[in-house]
């Protein structure tokens, strides 16, 4: 099984600055098979990102993606009030399961 | 409009059963895999189970397996989530969710609301 670990746990950052979340896997995941999710507090997850740097329909360009192999990095640009929430990386495997990391909060600093 | 509105959860005691309904509408729903998320309070995301678009293939995570069920009626447009032997750790908000793609991974894009199962004596 992959297990993916994201860092940090919480990022404290203000608006304006840019934040870089990483998810590490524990064995190579195909960048086709990686996406990134936001939450918000009750609310269901939002698709931000899928094969690793493919911006989901409607994502806003200050979200991106890039990575490969066992390292995958979401950075958002310059943030926005409405950007801090929680971030969610997860490989989607041919031989599941499909895994989630722990998440990474991004809170105002 | 793509919809996927969860029902069928509630507060049930430990070893009892519950099942989940996933009602989909606005995409035809048989082209489309399938798939269950739990959040447990306060906690991260899990995979629970996904089917795909005819039903023929089943996964499931292992905390779940031999327990829980999913299944699907493409003719009700409907995703259906068994839950047998319910246990404490089982408390979460159900998800379901919807590949964005019918022809390859690319995330998953449409989710419903969620319910809430409480595991509890």
């Amino acid at each position: 099984e992959i297990v993916l670990t994201q860092s940090p746990g919480t990022l404290s950052l203000s608006p304006g600055e840019r934040a870089t979340l990483s998810c590490r896997a524990s064995q190579g995941v195909s960048s086709s098979y990686l996406a990134w999710y936001q939450q918000k507090p009750g609310q269901a997850p939002r698709l931000l990102i899928h094969g690793a740097s493919n911006r989901a329909t409607g994502i806003p360009d200050r979200f991106s993606g890039s990575g490969s192999g066992t390292d995958f990095t979401l950075t958002i640009s310059r943030l926005e009030p409405e950007d801090f929430a929680v971030y969610y990386c997860q490989q989607y495997g041919s031989s599941p399961p499909h895994t989630f990391g722990q998440g990474t909060k991004l809170e105002i600093k | 409009e793509v919809q996927l509105v969860e029902s069928g959860g509630g507060l049930v005691k430990p070893g009892g059963s519950l099942r989940l309904s996933c009602a989909a509408s606005g995409f035809p729903f048989s082209n489309y895999n399938m798939n269950w998320v739990r959040q447990a309070p306060g906690k991260g995301l899990e995979w629970v189970s996904s089917i795909s678009s005819g039903g023929s293939y089943i996964y499931d995570a292992d905390s779940v397996k031999g327990r829980f069920s999913i299944s699907r009626d493409n003719a009700k447009n409907s995703l259906f989530l068994q839950m047998n032997s319910l246990r404490a750790e089982d408390t979460a908000v159900y998800y379901c969710a919807r590949d964005t793609s019918s022809g390859w991974f690319a995330g998953w894009g449409y989710w419903g609301q969620g319910t809430l199962v409480t595991v509890s004596s």
